[in-house]
This record gives C-alpha cells, sequence and structure tokens, in this order.
C-alpha cells in the first residue's frame, strides 16, 4: 500500500491564481482531512469527508473549497490564492471502528507559497 | 474552543538521557489524545494513542501518560538516541462517536546529539 499521497510536492503561486491540491489513499478509508501548518504552529483543519458525497468545514475552511466523489480522492481547491493561504499542506485519512480508536495516517504533505 | 500547549518548544539532550515532553489542554471533554513524530519535510507519523479511559500505552522506548481531569499528558523517551531527533506533536481529539476532529499543539522539537 502506497497509504496517503500527495501531489504537488511544492508549488508557488501568484496572488488571484487558482490549483487544486490532489491528495489519494488506497486504505480504502471512509474517512479523509484537510490540514494546514503554518511555521511554528501545530495543524490546523481546514476541511473534512466522512465518505464520498460528504463534506463539511474545519477551522479555517475560508478560502478553500473540497470535494468527495470516491473513497480514495479527497481534492482541495484554492480559488483566488493569498499570501494567507502560505502553508504546508497535510492530507490524512482514517477508518474509525469505534470511538476513541481513530488513527489518522498523514501524507507527506505539499508546500505552497503563494507572491 | 480547545487550546492545546507544549512545553517545552525545543529540548536539546546527549544521547542517552531520559526525557519528558509535557502537553495541556483546556478542555477535558476528549475521547482520544494521540502523540506524532514529525521529521523535517515529511508528514506525521502516530506514534501512541490513548484512548479517554486509559491512563497511558506503552510502545517500546515510549510511554504516554494522560490525566482527562487535570488536562495533562506527558511523553517519556527513555534512553534517548539520535534518531529520535523530530518534532513532537500533540493532539486531543474532540467530537461524537461519528467523527473526531484533532486539535494540535505547535510541538517540541527535540534535538538528540551523540
Amino acid at each position: 500500500n502506497a497509504g496517503v499521497t500527495q501531489t504537488p510536492k511544492f508549488r508557488i503561486l501568484k496572488i488571484g491564481q487558482s490549483m487544486t491540491l490532489q491528495c489519494t489513499q488506497d486504505m480504502n478509508h471512509n474517512y479523509m482531512y484537510w490540514y494546514r501548518q503554518d511555521p511554528g504552529m501545530g495543524l490546523k483543519l481546514i476541511y473534512y469527508s466522512v465518505g464520498a458525497g460528504i463534506t463539511d468545514k474545519g477551522e479555517v475552511p475560508n478560502g478553500y473549497n473540497v470535494s468527495r466523489s470516491t473513497t480514495e480522492d479527497f481534492p482541495l481547491r484554492l480559488e483566488l490564492a493569498a499570501p494567507s493561504q502560505t502553508s504546508v499542506y497535510f492530507c490524512a485519512s482514517s477508518s474509525p471502528l469505534r470511538q476513541g480508536t481513530d488513527t489518522q495516517y498523514f501524507g507527506p504533505g505539499t508546500r505552497l507559497t503563494v507572491l | 474552543k480547545q487550546e492545546v500547549t507544549q512545553i517545552p518548544a525545543a529540548l536539546s539532550v546527549p544521547e542517552g538521557e531520559n526525557l519528558v515532553l509535557n502537553c495541556s489542554f483546556t478542555d477535558s471533554a476528549i475521547y482520544n489524545l494521540q502523540w506524532f513524530r514529525q521529521d523535517p519535510g515529511k508528514g506525521l507519523t502516530s506514534l501512541l494513542l490513548i484512548q479517554s479511559s486509559q491512563r497511558e500505552q506503552t510502545s517500546g522506548r515510549l510511554n504516554a501518560s494522560l490525566d482527562k481531569s487535570s488536562g495533562r499528558s506527558t511523553l517519556y523517551i527513555a534512553a534517548s538516541q539520535p534518531g529520535d531527533s523530530a518534532t513532537y506533536l500533540c493532539a486531543v481529539g474532540v467530537g461524537s462517536s461519528t467523527l473526531g476532529r484533532l486539535y494540535f499543539g505547535r510541538g517540541t522539537q527535540l534535538t538528540v546529539w551523540p
């Protein structure tokens, strides 16, 4: 299993440009998440999904959109890039069997710079 | 809102030392607590997960404890090695039985020198 894969690894955007960060998992996990990590800070949840066709907002959703058409894929869309979106973006997945045993598996991250 | 604090922010120790990383959280209504390791330029790797009903978990040289009532957790690393150098993140799980959200601390950057 490859686990959670993310593309691209690095990207530089100009203000106002758009892009999609890709995330794919091959563990048949039904839960998927997008986080951002600013320098020296912890991770903050952007959006999450509990299954195909179901998404919801996390702590910091403004400026982002997501979709979940398949179990494997959970792309994150930035419509109008702003310097405040410069960050490292992590995708994660999990398959909680019951409350209290959820372990999230993380991808390697996408480092995004908006200039 | 849940706030997670990790102390110290950075720690530098010689190889072989036993060390303790601290994590505190403001809301004791959690359903689990996890410790992650993050290597530079890499994603997070789960080290230990403690359910809210448990007091501690052990894996090899790592031991994590949880005191929900006081809002504290510690990660104990025995006989530290240079390969332990990384950032250690604490995260608490908050939410319902169908979906929990993780709230992360800022991490402790550990350096173990030979």
